[in-house]
């Protein structure tokens, strides 16, 4: 079935060692999404890519980064992780575009839950 | 610029009875809503879309919601709760004229059915 996978579900890691969180998609969608999420609070997104272009949240900071070698993969590399990044990161997809419309919902992968020790 | 509201933090139901989960949306012309849900450690699972057409929006696991122009709400209805219905519920909007805009999630409402 097509979808959006994330590895790993668990990632355990140490305070300021690098981190890389992935996201693949056989949905050949056009757009993915990395959102953080805390605590059962609403999903805040970190930033996305639509198609090549690299769009960051203005209050993202600048210890999370992104990746998107291809249109099926996307990776979020923190580079310093710290205690207050300990979190559900969620990747989603959608296909979107002036001709395709905006009105595609998301598709969410099942995410990476970040623990920093 | 659009925003989301889910009034309720919680919600409980008793197993059995109808369920009601509150969304109300502000934006500036005719939105896309979405209503999602999140299950313990898992992603967000697309329930239903509101995009355009009849107002009452039938989704998946027996969920529906109505959409109401006049009072900008969208709420998430079933008509009999399951226990397995219990997780975390999240409505979410999009303007269809504002083309850099994402979606805006609301803040989250947890259902709880109790058996």
């Amino acid at each position: 079935d097509a979808m959006v996978i994330q590895n790993p579900r668990y990632q355990v890691t140490q305070f300021g060692k690098p981190v890389t969180l992935s996201c693949s998609q056989t949905l050949n969608h056009n757009v993915m999404y990395w959102y953080q999420q805390k605590s059962s609070q609403a999903p805040k997104l970190l930033f996305h890519y639509y198609d090549k272009d690299f769009n960051n949240e203005a209050d993202t900071p600048d210890n999370f980064q992104s990746r998107r070698p291809n249109t099926s993969f996307c990776f979020l590399d923190i580079r310093s992780p710290g205690l207050g990044d300990a979190a559900m990161y969620l990747c989603a997809t959608s296909r979107d575009g002036r001709w395709l419309g905006r009105a595609n919902g998301y598709t969410f992968g099942s995410g990476t839950r970040l623990t920093v020790v | 610029a659009q925003s989301v509201a889910q009034p309720e933090d919680q919600v409980n139901v008793a197993e059995g009875n109808p369920l009601t989960v509150k969304c109300t949306y502000s934006v500036s012309g005719n939105p896309y809503l979405f209503w999602y849900v999140q299950y313990p450690n898992r992603g967000l699972q697309f329930l239903l879309k509101y995009i355009t057409g009849d107002n009452l929006v039938k989704g998946s696991y027996g969920f529906e919601a109505e959409f109401n122009k006049s009072q900008t709400s969208f709420h998430l209805k079933k008509p009999s709760a399951l226990v397995s219905d219990s997780a975390l519920y999240f409505c979410a909007v999009r303007d269809p004229d504002n083309y850099g805009q994402n979606f805006v999630f609301g803040p989250g409402t947890r259902l709880s059915v109790l058996p």
